[in-house]
C-alpha cells in the first residue's frame, strides 16, 4: 500500500525566506504526486503536480517541487515567503497502475510565516 | 462558475442522529468522492464513485453510507453507527480514468462541511 510522510508539523519562517516543506512516499513504483493548499475552513487547492517528464515541476504562487526518485521524495520550495502563503499543505499520491483518481494523503503541514 | 458545493458548512448533531451531507458538483465529472478530515492526520477516503449506481468503500467507510443515483450528486449519510462523527468532510470530483498509466487527472475539491456531535 502507498503511503506519505510528511516530515513535520508545522514549518515557521521569516517572510522573505525560503520555504521548504518535506514529503516522502513509499510505493514499489513511483506514483503520481501533487501539492495542495489548504486555508482554514475551505477546501483544497492544486498548488501543482507530477506525472511524468521534467522533474521540476512549477506550480501556482511561486512554489515549485522536485521529484527525486532515487530518494522517493518530492518537497515543496518557494524561495521567498509571503504572508499570504500561510496555510495547511498536503503532499498526496495516486498509484498511477490503478484506475481511478484515488489519492492518499500525507498528514500535512502548517506553514507559518512570521513578520 | 464550475464547482462543487457542500452544504450545510456547519452541522450540529446529537448522538443517535444520523446525518446527511450534501455534495452537488456542475463540472460534468464522472468520479466523486468523501473524505473524512482530522487535525494531524491529513485526509481519508471515506467511499468513491467512478458511475452513477456505483461506488466503492475507502478507508474508513464504517458507519457511514452513501449513494450515486445521479450524476452531480453524491450525499454522505453519517449514521449512529459511526464512533466519533466530529471533522470536517470533504467532497470532491474528478474525470474519470480508464486507464492506467493514462495520465493523473485533478481532483476538484468543495469548501467542506464541519460536523460537530453534542
Amino acid at each position: 500500500a502507498q503511503s506519505v510522510t510528511q516530515l513535520g508539523s508545522h514549518v515557521s519562517v521569516s517572510e522573505g525566506a525560503l520555504v521548504l516543506l518535506r514529503c516522502n512516499y513509499s510505493s514499489s513504483v513511483p506514483p503520481y504526486l501533487f501539492w495542495y493548499v489548504q486555508y482554514p475552513n475551505q477546501g483544497l487547492q492544486l498548488l501543482l503536480k507530477y506525472t511524468t517528464g521534467a522533474t521540476l515541476v512549477k506550480g501556482i504562487n511561486g512554489f515549485e517541487a522536485e521529484f527525486k526518485k532515487s530518494e522517493t521524495s518530492f518537497h515543496l520550495t518557494k524561495p521567498s515567503a509571503h504572508m499570504s502563503d500561510a496555510a495547511e499543505y498536503f503532499c498526496a499520491v495516486s498509484d498511477r497502475r490503478e484506475y481511478g483518481n484515488k489519492l492518499v494523503f500525507g498528514a500535512g503541514t502548517i506553514l507559518r510565516v512570521k513578520s | 462558475d464550475g464547482g462543487i458545493t457542500q452544504s450545510p458548512k456547519y452541522l450540529f448533531r446529537k448522538e443517535g442522529q444520523n446525518v446527511t451531507l450534501s455534495c452537488e458538483q456542475n463540472l460534468n465529472h464522472d468520479a466523486m468522492y468523501w473524505y473524512r478530515q482530522d487535525p494531524g492526520q491529513g485526509l481519508r477516503l471515506i467511499y468513491y464513485s467512478q458511475i452513477v449506481n456505483d461506488f466503492q468503500k475507502g478507508d474508513i467507510a464504517e458507519g457511514y453510507s452513501v449513494s450515486r443515483e445521479k450524476k452531480e450528486s453524491f450525499p454522505l449519510t453519517v449514521t449512529s453507527a459511526q464512533k466519533n462523527p466530529t471533522a470536517f468532510y470533504l467532497c470532491a470530483s474528478s474525470p474519470l480514468r480508464l486507464k492506467s498509466l493514462s495520465g493523473a487527472n485533478v481532483l476538484t475539491f468543495g469548501a467542506g462541511s464541519r460536523l460537530t456531535v453534542l
